[in-house]
């Protein structure tokens, strides 16, 4: 299958200050990313579609103030938690695909821990 | 509504102990269903993709079949390194969008 790399796999940060985590696909173009969070015992929610060189869409109830995501290019997308609250704490997954209605291929994951 | 539902939320087995998991939709339009795997603490990993009614894919002991309201992950025989999360999707023309199950939590037991 596909291998998408997402970076940091783990991170700590200070309430107040921002973060960002990487998603790369590694041997394929992406042209659409999709970003998701995930809270224990869970599935994954949703949080935002984006395309390249487009605005993410984001779903209802995600501020997109808060979370910055950009997709640069057909291999990379970013996601930045601005101004991390401890409530933000949670596992960040991002995935990839290419075409349609292929399926999507998954990130290793992000743990996020906002002190 | 658009819906995923997978059933049962835990299942336990023995080593060997043949079983299936159910995941019904209720979308319009299905363009694709996706079984992943997911393990603890780790990002979900790809299995198969059915696409019509009828379809049926395998993978080591790993079965996934798709009707027109649901799909089946039949397991043979598993094995303790089965014990995961195994995650429902599916791709839809009516919210052009993918949305996941709960999931099925599995636990093989030797």
């Amino acid at each position: 299958g596909a291998v998408v790399s997402q970076h940091p796999s783990r991170v700590i940060c200070k309430s107040g200050t921002s973060v960002k985590i990487e998603c790369r696909s590694l041997d394929f173009q992406a042209t659409t990313m999709f970003w998701y969070r995930q809270f224990p015992k869970q599935s994954l929610m949703l949080m935002a579609t984006s395309n390249e060189g487009s605005k993410a869409t984001y779903e209802q109830g995600v501020e997109k103030d808060k979370f910055l995501i950009n997709h640069a290019s057909l291999t990379l997308s970013t996601l930045t938690v601005t101004s991390a609250h401890p409530e933000d704490s949670s596992f960040y997954i991002c995935s990839a695909k290419s075409g349609r209605v292929s399926e999507a291929f998954f990130g290793q994951g992000t743990r996020l821990t906002v002190v | 509504e658009d819906q995923v539902t997978q059933s049962p939320e835990a299942l336990r087995l023995q080593e060997g102990e043949s079983s299936s998991l159910n995941c019904s939709y209720t979308v319009s339009g299905l363009r694709g269903l996706f079984w992943y795997r997911q393990d603890p603490g780790k990002g979900p990993e790809f299995l198969f993709t059915l696409y019509s009614a009828g379809e049926e894919k395998e993978k080591e002991r790993l079965k996934a079949t798709l009707t027109k309201k649901e799909s089946f992950l039949h397991i043979t025989a598993p094995k303790p390194e089965d014990s995961a999360t195994y995650l429902c999707a599916v791709f839809y023309t009516g919210g052009f969008k993918t949305i996941f199950g709960a999931g099925t939590r599995l636990f093989v037991k030797a």
